[in-house]
This record gives structure tokens, C-alpha cells and sequence, in this order.
């Protein structure tokens, strides 16, 4: 069974411009979650999509938001970039049949980086 | 507003020795998950060991286990007899809703 897999693995932007990121989960899962890591920071959730539907997100400014397709695909978009932005962007997959994905096992993808000049 | 400490911004310990991470989280929930992830320089997270708030028995994989103090809410892992594949960044968390992860340990193997 393929793992998930995000793409791209790299990407360089400037400031201003906007990026979107794509994220396939495992098959049959249908949730998807997805967190930023940086040095700073360290790991933050950003939103959690099961069904097409958001049903969970931290506390990231509206600049960043995501979307689930009804193949359970999801795509993380970044508006606006600023310099700050600049991190690994991690997605996760999880089954999920009750209850939010949280307590459910997570699995990860490899993650995008991300950088800002 | 729930958190996650890991005390140990980095860690060493001779292969075939044992270490212990620590992680401390504070909430005021009953019932909630807490996982150990383990990152190693490839990046993809990857699930050590989940502990069930509501399990009083410490949760145990290979060589792998927590000690799991849920009055004191602490949440340690210990690994055995270590490998050098063991080398990597371990990530403690805790979740009610959503997932909360503490800061990170890296741990170093010496061979």
C-alpha cells in the first residue's frame, strides 16, 4: 500500500507571491491533516479535512487554507506569502471513522519545504 | 490552553544502552491520546507509541515503552538496547481534538 505522498518535495517562492501544495493520502483514508514545522515554532496543526468538509484548524491567519477533493485528495494553499511562511509544510493521513483524526494513528508524508526569499 | 514540554532539546546514549526522553503535558481534560512521533533526517514522521489517558497499563513496542504518569502528567519513553537507526528527532504529543506537539528531543546514537 503506497504511504502519502506530497508534492512537491522543494519549492522556492518570493514574497507576495502564493503556492499550493498537494497532498495524496493512503488509500481508503479520508482524512487528511496538515502542519507546519519550523526551528522557531516547532510543529503547529493548521486544519484537518474529512469528507471534503474542514473540521478542525489552528490558529493560522486566512492566508492559509486547504481544500479536500471527493477522492480524499487535499491541497494546502498559502496566499501572500511573507518571509515567516518559509517552513516544512507536513501532511498527514488517518482513517478516521469516528470521531475527529486526532486520536486516530497518523500517518505522515515526507513534507514540502518551502522557502520564501 | 493544553501544552507539551520536552525538557531535552538534545540527547546521547551509547548503542545498546538504554535512554529516557521526558515529556510533560498540562491539561485539564480526562480523556485523551498521547503518542510519541520519531523524525529521523528523511523527515517523515513516523509513530513510536500511543497511550490511551484512559489505559492505566504503559504501552509497550519492542523495544520501545512509556511510563505513563497521569497525575503527574508525564509521559516518558524509553528505548533499549539502542540502535543507530534510533537516531532522530522524537516528537511527544498530545491530543484531545487536535494534535499538540512538544518541541523535540534529538537524539544522538554513539556507536
Amino acid at each position: 500500500k503506497a504511504g502519502v505522498t506530497q508534492t512537491p518535495r522543494y519549492l522556492i517562492k518570493t514574497r507576495g507571491q502564493q503556492v499550493t501544495l498537494s497532498c495524496s493520502p493512503i488509500s481508503g483514508h479520508r482524512s487528511v491533516s496538515w502542519y507546519q514545522q519550523t526551528p522557531g515554532q516547532g510543529l503547529q496543526f493548521l486544519f484537518e479535512y474529512f469528507s471534503e468538509t474542514q473540521r478542525n484548524k489552528g490558529n493560522f491567519p486566512g492566508r492559509f487554507s486547504g481544500r479536500q477533493f471527493s477522492n480524499s485528495r487535499s491541497e494546502m494553499n498559502v496566499s501572500t506569502l511573507e518571509l515567516g511562511d518559509s517552513a516544512l509544510y507536513l501532511c498527514a493521513s488517518s482513517l478516521s471513522p469516528v470521531g475527529t483524526a486526532a486520536k486516530n494513528i497518523q500517518y505522515f508524508g515526507a513534507g514540502t519545504r518551502l522557502s520564501v526569499l | 490552553a493544553q501544552t507539551v514540554t520536552q525538557s531535552q532539546p538534545e540527547m546521547s546514549v551509547q548503542e545498546a544502552e538504554t535512554v529516557t526522553l521526558s515529556c510533560t503535558y498540562d491539561t485539564s481534560e480526562s480523556d485523551y491520546y498521547l503518542f510519541w512521533y520519531k523524525q529521523p533526517p528523511s523527515r517523515q514522521m513516523i509513530l513510536v507509541i500511543r497511550q490511551e489517558a484512559y489505559k492505566q497499563q504503559n504501552a509497550t513496542e519492542n523495544r520501545f515503552s512509556v511510563n505513563f504518569q497521569k497525575a503527574a502528567k508525564s509521559f516518558s519513553l524509553k528505548i533499549s538496547d539502542s540502535q543507530l537507526g534510533d537516531a532522530a528527532m522524537y516528537f511527544c504529543a498530545y491530543t484531545e481534538d487536535k494534535i499538540i506537539f512538544g518541541k523535540g528531543t534529538r537524539l544522538h546514537i554513539l556507536p
